[in-house]
This record gives structure tokens, sequence and C-alpha cells, in this order.
């Protein structure tokens, strides 16, 4: 079974402009989430998005959204980059099961680079 | 909001155990998470406990909880080189693994 992957690995944009990551789930996961990793930081979490609809919400502003569509890859947006967005984006899948003891893990891909000069 | 905290950088030589530490401040938390990650690569999931749980082996790994004072280790038994790292412990809240809250991670040296 193929893990996530994301695209691209690696980007570069200037200050001001928009960017468009992807992830694609590992097949059968519904539930697709997206960190967000810088030295000063760590790992943060952006959203979650599970069948189509956005289940939680980290605490980022406006300027980050996403979105999932019906085979479960999902998209995440950042607008009119900053500086202080240069960070390695991860995406993660896992089934999206909750509630009783039933174990979930959640699996994450390699990761997109985002340099923002 | 919830906050877990682990240590940054931790040394051993090669062959004797590791121990990593964790706490967390959220009492809700239902699932432990440790996770590793080399260079440049995503984060790999090693192994996890359920709070109901106080201990759970796997192979050379093995997870010791204390919900009482919220404090989580992993311990990994005869450490290789390969096992140089970040650890990053994680929590989760939410009954799913889907939001998780994550330690600042502990670099692991591991040496000859």
């Amino acid at each position: 079974k193929a893990g996530v992957t994301q695209t691209p690995r690696y980007l570069i944009k200037t200050r001001g402009q928009q960017v468009t990551l992807s992830c694609s789930p590992i097949s059968g996961h519904r539930s697709v989430s997206w960190y967000q990793q810088t030295p000063g930081q760590g790992l943060q979490f952006l959203f979650e998005y599970f069948s189509e609809t956005q289940r939680n919400k980290g605490n980022f502003p406006g300027r980050f959204s996403g979105r999932q569509f019906s085979n479960s890859r999902s998209e995440m947006n950042v607008s009119t980059l900053e500086l202080g967005d240069s960070a390695l984006y991860l995406c993660a899948s896992n089934l999206g099961l909750s509630g009783g003891t039933y174990q979930e893990t959640q699996y994450f891909g390699p990761g997109t680079r985002l340099l923002v000069l | 909001g919830e906050d877990v905290e682990q240590s940054l950088f931790l040394s051993v030589r090669e062959g004797d155990s590791s121990v990593i530490n964790c706490t967390y401040t959220d009492s809700s938390s239902t699932y432990l998470y440790w996770y590793k990650q080399e260079p440049g690569a995503g984060l790999q999931l090693l192994t996890y406990i359920f709070s109901n749980m106080d201990m759970k082996q796997d192979q050379r790994l093995t997870v010791l909880l204390n919900k009482k004072d919220k404090h989580l280790s992993l311990r990994i038994a005869d450490t290789q080189t390969g096992d140089s790292a970040i650890y990053f412990c994680a929590e989760s809240n939410t009954g799913t693994a889907s939001k998780l809250t994550f330690g600042t991670g502990t670099r692991l040296q591991v040496t000859l």
C-alpha cells in the first residue's frame, strides 16, 4: 500500500504570493491533517479534513485554508505569503474513526519544504 | 490549552539504553504517541499507548505512562547509531489520531 504523498517536495516563493500544496492520503483513509513545522514554533496543527469537511482547526490566520476532494486528496493554500511562513508542511492521514478504545494511528508524508523570500 | 514538553538533547553510547522523557498538561489525553524524524524526512510513528495503560513494550521500545504525573517516557534498548534522530511525543484528546499536539522534540545523538 502506498504511503502518504505530498507534492511538490520543495517550493520557493516570494512575499505576497500564494501557494497551493497537495496531499494524497493512504488509500482508504478519509481523514487528512496538515501541520506546520518550524525551528521556532515546532510542530503545529493547522487543520483536519474528513469527508470533504473541515473537522478540526488550529490557531492559524485565515490566510491558511484547505479543502478535501471526494477521493480524500487534500490541498492547503496559503495566501499573501510572509517570510514567517517558511516551513516544512506535513500532511498526515488516518481512517478518521473516533471513540472507543480502537487505536488509530496517523501516518505522515515526507512534507513540502516552503521557502519564502 | 494543551502543552507538551521534552528535553532538547540526549547523548548516549552505542549499546546503552536511551530514555527520552515527556510531560504533558492535558488531563483528557486519550492517546499518546512517539514519532521519530530523521534529517530531511517526515515523521515515522514508532509506538503509541492508550491512556488507560501504564506500559507497552514493542521489541526494543518500552513506553511508560504515569498518568497521575502526566509523564511519558520512551526507552530504547541497545541503542544503535541508526537511532540518531529527533523524537517527538504527541498527545490527542479528541478521541482520534487526527489532531495531535506535539512536544518540542528531543534530539538523540548516539556515539560510538
